[in-house]
């Protein structure tokens, strides 16, 4: 069965921090896709980034960057330079077809 | 707009009742889902059709749930005899190729 642990429940920073959000997960597929998604207050799910298996390029766009390790089942997800526009709600999922979602973590700036 | 829509937005129902909701997708995607978000929570998967054919289906999903898209476009999710533990934003989400699925922006359903 898939597993996706997002271990912090809640994080505040104060604007202008950076911060990283940890995401573990579990699959036995050889072949899979990660995502992270935000949650703004509003509710719709926002996509952000989605990763294939083979593919373990840490990746940066903005200012965000992600850090892919195979070797340590994590996917973590860090925001530079955090705006109050980054308080949000956040989650890792997994997929194999079907998208497993973690539990989220609530993040909140700070101004 | 060419997103995935949703509607209502907002239901409020007493315990009982019987709700419908409606998604749908963004055009010529024949893939669609359904999942459940309750508070504090990570959205969880509850159906998935291609095209017209419900193809899986959650444990989540009991007797009272039921999904159709008929003509495989819009699709609709309706609840009966609701009870408080329905309560949830339920969100619809549709792909053209597998894991890449675009979500609308949910409906909030309140059972009284």
């Amino acid at each position: 069965a898939q597993k996706v642990t997002q271990a912090q429940t809640e994080i505040s920073v104060v604007e202008k921090e950076d911060v990283t959000l940890d995401c573990v997960y579990e699959t036995r597929d050889t072949t899979y896709y990660l995502f992270w998604y935000k949650q703004p207050p509003s509710g719709e799910l926002v996509f952000l980034i989605r990763r294939n298996s083979f593919d373990e390029q840490n990746e940066i766009s903005g200012r965000y960057s992600w850090n892919f390790q195979k070797s340590t089942s994590s996917f973590n997800f860090t925001i530079t330079a955090s705006q109050v526009v980054d308080s949000a709600v956040y989650f890792c999922a997994l997929s194999e077809w079907k998208l497993t979602f973690g539990t989220g973590t609530r993040l909140t700036i700070i101004p | 707009d060419t997103g995935v829509s949703q509607n209502p937005r907002h239901k409020i129902t007493k315990r009982g009742q019987n709700v419908t909701f409606r998604c749908d997708p963004i055009s010529e995607h024949n893939r669609l889902y359904w999942y459940r978000q309750t508070l504090g929570q990570g959205p969880e998967f509850l159906t998935y059709f291609q095209n017209e054919a419900q193809l899986e289906k959650s444990r989540l999903l009991s007797d009272r749930f039921s999904a159709e898209r008929p003509k495989g476009s819009f699709s609709t999710l309706e609840i009966q005899r609701t009870e408080q533990g329905d309560s949830a934003m339920y969100l619809c989400a549709s792909s053209f190729k597998v894991n890449e699925q675009f979500f609308g922006p949910g409906t909030r359903l309140t059972v009284l």
